[in-house]
């Protein structure tokens, strides 16, 4: 299974954007990127996914290089409400099967 | 709309039980995985069904099972419960096998 690279922490300010970067050297052709979040003593809440083309939706926007070996999720404006793990995850086209790394703590300051 | 929901929220057992988690997922969605967070780390896949039929098989040991009711919900069953049991488990359900996985709040298991 294909693994992801991700920071072991970041921090931010509230109210700035937030650009969380993973790798995924070994991504094949049918791997989507998933990212996830989880606040504490919750189960992992759904941000985003993507296959080769920039995504945008409610909660952030997902950049896929060109080469798709990484990936940046970007947190527009950063609230208090925002700080969690944030995993990125990829999975097969024809599998369910999500493979969790570490994830990157997030802590936002006000 | 209503999420996952998961039963029992919190749940202690000792050494050498058997243990049943309980996941019923969003309504319309026909998949249900499990998965395994030991404190700390990323949750590990456990199972994924689909259709009542399991779907795929993370690593873990004999002792774990689970089913797909006709209803769509599912049960974890795990037997010989060890220390290194203690994690939360979490069930997420989706529409099928493929698509977006949505988490409900685990199940938090302690092993004494």
């Amino acid at each position: 299974d294909a693994k992801t690279t991700q920071p072991n922490s970041m921090e931010s300010n509230e109210e700035e954007p937030v650009h969380l970067p993973c790798n995924h050297s070994t991504i094949s052709g049918t791997d989507y990127i998933h990212w996830y979040r989880q606040l504490p003593s919750q189960g992992p809440e759904y941000v985003i996914h993507g296959l080769t083309s920039n995504v945008n939706n409610r909660m952030a926007s997902l950049a896929i290089a060109e080469d798709r070996k990484s990936s940046t999720l970007i947190l527009h404006r950063a609230t208090l409400r925002d700080a969690a793990v944030y995993y990125c995850i990829l999975s097969i086209r024809n599998t369910g099967k999500l493979i969790f790394g570490q994830g990157t703590t997030l802590q936002v300051k006000p | 709309d209503a999420g996952v929901t998961q039963s029992p929220t919190h749940l202690i057992k000792t050494r050498g039980q058997h243990v049943t988690l309980r996941c019923s997922p969003i309504s319309g969605h026909k998949s249900v995985s499990w998965y395994q967070q030991v404190l700390g780390q990323g949750p590990q896949f456990i199972f994924q069904y689909y259709e009542k039929e399991e779907r795929g098989r993370g690593n873990f040991p004999d002792r774990f099972s689970a089913r797909q009711f006709p209803n769509y919900s599912s049960e974890l069953n795990v037997n010989a419960l060890l220390l290194g049991d203690s994690a939360l488990y979490l069930c997420a359900s989706s529409v099928d096998r493929i698509e977006t996985q949505y988490f409900g709040p685990g199940t938090r298991l302690l092993v004494l």
